[in-house]
C-alpha cells in the first residue's frame, strides 16, 4: 500500500531532551515536507525537500533540523524540544512539486514537551 | 507573502448544500487544493484547480476564479461522514510551497 509512515505516533518528553520523528514513503516521491498543525494557525511548513541531499526551511523552522540522505526518509529532529514545540506533527510527500502534484500525508505525531 | 482567508465554522443539515470559500492574496500563482481532514487525522486530497471554472467530482465541486482570488468547494447531499474540516491550499511555485489555509471546521447534524 502507497503510504508516509511517521513514528512515534504520540510522544511525550521533556524540555531539552533530544528526539527525532521519523518519516518514511514508499512512492519513490521526490518532494518531502513536515507540516505542523496547531490549533487557529493551520498546517505550517516547517522544511521541505526537493529531492535527496536537497533540503530547505519552510515557514516555521526554528527549532528544527532534518536531513535528507535517502529518497524515501525524512527524519524530523528536535535537538533542544520547548513547550512551545508542543503541536501535531505531519509528514507528507508527493512525487514533485508544482502542478497537480498532489500531497500525501502521514498520519500525524503528536508530540507533547513538558 | 501569501493570505488564505476561509471561515472558521459552518454547519449544515444532513442532504443539504453547502459551500465553502476561500480567498487569497499571492505571487506565482500555481494552483489551489482542497484537503478534507477528520478529526486528529491527515488531510486527504479532495479537488485541484488551476484554471477558471468548475471542476466536479461526484458529491464534491470546486470552484475557482483567479481574478478575483476566490475559490469555493461546493458539497452536495451532505452527509454525517462529511463532518471534517476543509483545507483550501495556494501553490506558489516560485516560492516552493504549498501555503494552507487556516481550515473550515464543517459540523453536518441530522
Amino acid at each position: 500500500e502507497a503510504q508516509v509512515t511517521q513514528n512515534p505516533r504520540y510522544l511525550i518528553t521533556v524540555t531539552g531532551k533530544k528526539l527525532t520523528v521519523t518519516c518514511s514513503q514508499n512512492m519513490n516521491h521526490e518532494y518531502m515536507s513536515w507540516y505542523r498543525q496547531d490549533p487557529g494557525l493551520g498546517l505550517r511548513q516547517i522544511y521541505y525537500s526537493m529531492n535527496v541531499e536537497v533540503t530547505d526551511k519552510g515557514d516555521v523552522p526554528e527549532g528544527y533540523k532534518v536531513s535528507r540522505k535517502e529518497k524515501r526518509n525524512f527524519p524530523l529532529i528536535l535537538e533542544s524540544p520547548s513547550p512551545n514545540q508542543t503541536s501535531l506533527y505531519f509528514c507528507a510527500s508527493s512525487s514533485g512539486f508544482g502542478g497537480a502534484n498532489v500531497l500525501t500525508f502521514g498520519a500525524g505525531s503528536r508530540l507533547t514537551v513538558l | 507573502g501569501q493570505n488564505i482567508d476561509q471561515p472558521t465554522e459552518m454547519t449544515a443539515t444532513e442532504g443539504a448544500i453547502v459551500q465553502i470559500n476561500c480567498t487569497y492574496q499571492t505571487s506565482g500563482f500555481n494552483g489551489l487544493f482542497w484537503y478534507q481532514q477528520h478529526a486528529g487525522e491527515a488531510p486527504t486530497f479532495l479537488s485541484y484547480n488551476v484554471l477558471d471554472g468548475l471542476e466536479e467530482k461526484g458529491r464534491f465541486s470546486s470552484f475557482l476564479s483567479r481574478s478575483k482570488g476566490y475559490s469555493y468547494l461546493l458539497l452536495k447531499e451532505l452527509q454525517m461522514k462529511d463532518s471534517a474540516s476543509y483545507l483550501c491550499a495556494v501553490m506558489n511555485t516560485g516560492f516552493q510551497k504549498l501555503v494552507f489555509g487556516t481550515g473550515t471546521r464543517l459540523l453536518v447534524s441530522p
